[in-house]
């Protein structure tokens, strides 16, 4: 059965202070690992998919690694705005690609 | 831009009561999927559909019913509802990865 972990499961940063969180995982044939945001009460956004380990993107100030074990979303210079939670998941090469959801990091950034 | 539609961001129903909640595509996806969102356990499947009138089971069906009469509608049913259905229920839409989703329904059981 597909795993994923994340790490810490909340984080309080000062503005401008960078850090990163984690997403461990398990999976049968990782066909791709996602990162979403989310913001109170609403639904979750599309950040970035991940393929292979060694792959990395970037969208202003969040950084998207990974590795055969974990990915890390890398967040430099933070700001208030960047206050979400962050969500991470993997599917696996089967038959419908089913996805499966980590339990979050809840960011919240101090101005 | 994906647009996913869901009817209603907040629902208060009684227990028993047949509840339905819909949700709306406009991407021509083939996939829509229906989770709930608890704290600490995350997304969880509840159902999805990869075709008009297909349906499959999640994770966690008992309880639910879906239905799926147009590519671009998907609607949840809750039998009976019950107080343990007090969730955030989200659907999501795909073509091929990643999913999209709508902003949730936050229903309540009373």
């Amino acid at each position: 059965e597909d795993q994923v972990t994340q790490s810490p499961e909340a984080l309080r940063l000062q503005e401008g202070e960078s850090s990163s969180l984690n997403c461990s995982y398990t999976v049968s044939g990782l066909r791709g690992l996602f990162w979403y945001r989310q913001d109170p009460g609403k639904g979750p956004e599309f950040l970035f998919t991940l393929y292979s380990a060694g792959e990395e993107k970037e969208k202003e100030r969040l950084k998207a690694t990974l590795t055969k074990k974990e990915s890390f979303l890398h967040i430099t210079a933070p700001k208030p705005e960047d206050s979400a939670t962050y969500l991470c998941a993997v599917t696996n090469s089967g038959g419908y690609q089913k996805v499966t959801f980590g339990t979050g990091t809840k960011l919240q950034v101090i101005p | 831009d994906v647009k996913v539609t869901q009817s209603s961001r907040y629902l208060v129903k009684r227990t028993g009561e047949k509840v339905f909640l819909e949700c709306v595509q406009d991407m021509d996806h083939e996939n829509m999927f229906w989770y709930r969102q608890d704290p600490g356990l995350g997304l969880r499947l509840i159902y999805f559909s990869y075709d008009v009138k297909m349906k499959e089971k999640g994770d966690i069906p008992e309880g639910y019913s879906v239905s799926r009469e147009k590519k671009e509608r998907f609607s949840l049913i809750l039998e009976s509802a019950s107080t343990n259905q007090t969730s955030m229920y989200l659907c999501a839409s795909r073509s091929n990865q990643p999913q999209h989703f709508g902003d949730g329904t936050r229903l309540s059981i009373l």
